[in-house]
């Protein structure tokens, strides 16, 4: 799985937008990008995923930029219930073996604010 | 939404004791994996399992064992717990064997034993 990089922390303002990037410069043309994040003392929670196109759901948005090598989680109204470690995972999709596990990072610790 | 439902939040067990941890997914999912998480060792995968009565060794499977007699329980079993099994632990579980349909987590048990 390539590895990425995301800063340690990061602050949001209640209401405001928070963006948070991760670069995974070293991709691969057919691994895929995940975002989880956890709360403290919670399993982790999987927010969405993508391959190349930007995606959406009802907790957020990602930006995948187009050579692949970096990606933005984007949640348009942050909450104090927001605040979190987020994890980028680029992996491929499979799940055989011991391929098949998850490995988080170092994370973002995202802190929103009121 | 896809519900992994571990069965304790949290748990208080004794050396030498066995110890059972449930999990149960609802979502009709192949694949189904037993984490433990501790602080500065991220998460590090147990056992897991493709399929009923189907069990691979992950990392770290020593001192622990697996049942998983219907599709949607996944079972983890500490045979003599130790004070080293003291940890977070993580169910979740994923659609297919090859697919980029992300793994979803329980809530986590968090073991202690004394």
């Amino acid at each position: 799985d390539a590895k990425t990089t995301q800063p340690p922390s990061m602050d949001c303002a209640e209401g405001r937008a928070a963006n948070l990037p991760c670069n995974h410069s070293t991709i691969s043309g057919n691994e895929y990008v995940y975002w989880y994040r956890q709360i403290h003392s919670q399993g982790p929670q999987y927010i969405i995923h993508g391959l190349k196109n930007n995606e959406t759901n009802e907790m957020a948005s990602l930006i995948i930029t187009e050579d692949r090598k970096s990606s933005t989680l984007i949640l348009p109204h942050a909450t104090l219930r927001d605040t979190a470690v987020y994890y980028c995972i680029v992996r491929l999709p499979i799940n055989t073996g011991t391929a098949s596990k998850l490995t988080f990072g170092t994370g973002t610790r995202l802190q929103v604010t009121l | 939404d896809v519900k992994v439902t571990q069965s304790s939040r949290y748990l208080v067990k004794r050396t030498g004791e066995k110890v059972f941890l449930e999990c149960v997914q609802d979502m009709d999912h192949e694949n189904m994996f037993w984490y433990r998480q501790d602080p500065g060792l991220g998460l590090r995968l147990i056992y897991f399992s493709y399929d009923v009565k189907m069990k691979e060794k992950g990392d770290i499977p020593e001192g622990y064992s697996v049942s998983r007699e219907k599709k949607e329980r996944f079972s983890l079993i500490l045979e003599s717990a130790s004070t080293n099994q003291t940890s977070m632990y993580l169910c979740a579980s994923s659609l297919a064997r090859n697919s980029n349909q992300p793994q979803h987590f329980g809530d986590g048990t968090r073991l202690s034993i004394l």
